[in-house]
């Protein structure tokens, strides 16, 4: 198992360029979450999935789409980016049931000039 | 609704010593409480999490947590710290949300530094 996969890993923009973040998990799980990580903020939700084809805006969704076509698959579009929007992002899964844990991807590095 | 707080951004200790991380949460239904391990330039791992079982929970490196509800509390602590402790530790609270969803909620983090 691969787990939970990211794609790219790094990526520079100009202010106003649009690019899509991939999320992909070979394990078959409901959840699936985007969020991003500032220096002193923790991670911050910016969309969740409870399934296929459902999306949910979290704590921070201003200037971000995301689509789940497909089950393993969870897409996170910046339409217009803005250098506010320089960050980490972190794509995560997890099983449907209470408790169960999250699995994060490994990160992807975004920078916004 | 749900919050969590850890009370210091950064903890200092020399090598050997007992390591204490501090987290309270808020939450309006039966939480699940999770502590994770960030390494430096690294994805979150997994260290241990309570889901209404023991109270006290033991997790991976020596780390464990113990949850006391009258104080809404899920400090994590180690007995003797490694220099390879070292990184950001976050809590989450998850619960019950409004839809039936779960979403988790997740702490600024703390910082553990280690002194050889």
């Amino acid at each position: 198992n691969a787990g939970v996969t990211q794609t790219p890993k790094f990526r520079v923009l100009k202010t106003g360029q649009s690019m899509t973040l991939l999320c992909a998990q070979d394990m078959n799980h409901e959840y699936m979450y985007w969020y991003r990580q500032d220096p002193g903020m923790g991670l911050r939700l910016i969309h969740y999935s409870v399934g296929e084809g459902t999306t949910a805006k979290g704590e921070v969704p201003d200037g971000y789409n995301v689509s789940r076509l497909k089950k393993q698959n969870f897409l996170l579009g910046l339409e217009s980016a803005a250098p506010s929007q320089t960050s980490v992002y972190f794509c995560a899964s997890r099983p449907l049931w209470r408790g169960d844990t999250q699995y994060f991807g490994p990160g992807t590095r975004l920078t916004v000039l | 609704a749900q919050s969590v707080t850890q009370l210091d951004s950064h903890v200092s200790v020399s090598e050997g010593t007992p390591v204490l991380l501090r987290c309270n949460y808020s939450s309006s239904y039966s939480p699940s409480l999770f502590w994770y391990v960030q390494h430096p330039n690294k994805g979150l791992q997994l260290l241990l999490k309570y889901t209404s079982a023991a109270t006290l929970v033991k997790g991976i490196n020596g780390f464990e947590a113990e949850f006391k509800k009258s104080e809404t509390s899920f400090h994590l602590t180690k007995p003797s710290a490694h220099m390879s402790d070292a990184a950001e530790y976050f809590c989450v609270v998850s619960a019950h949300a409004s839809g039936g969803s779960y979403i988790p909620t997740f702490g600024r983090g703390t910082s553990l530094i280690v002194h050889p």
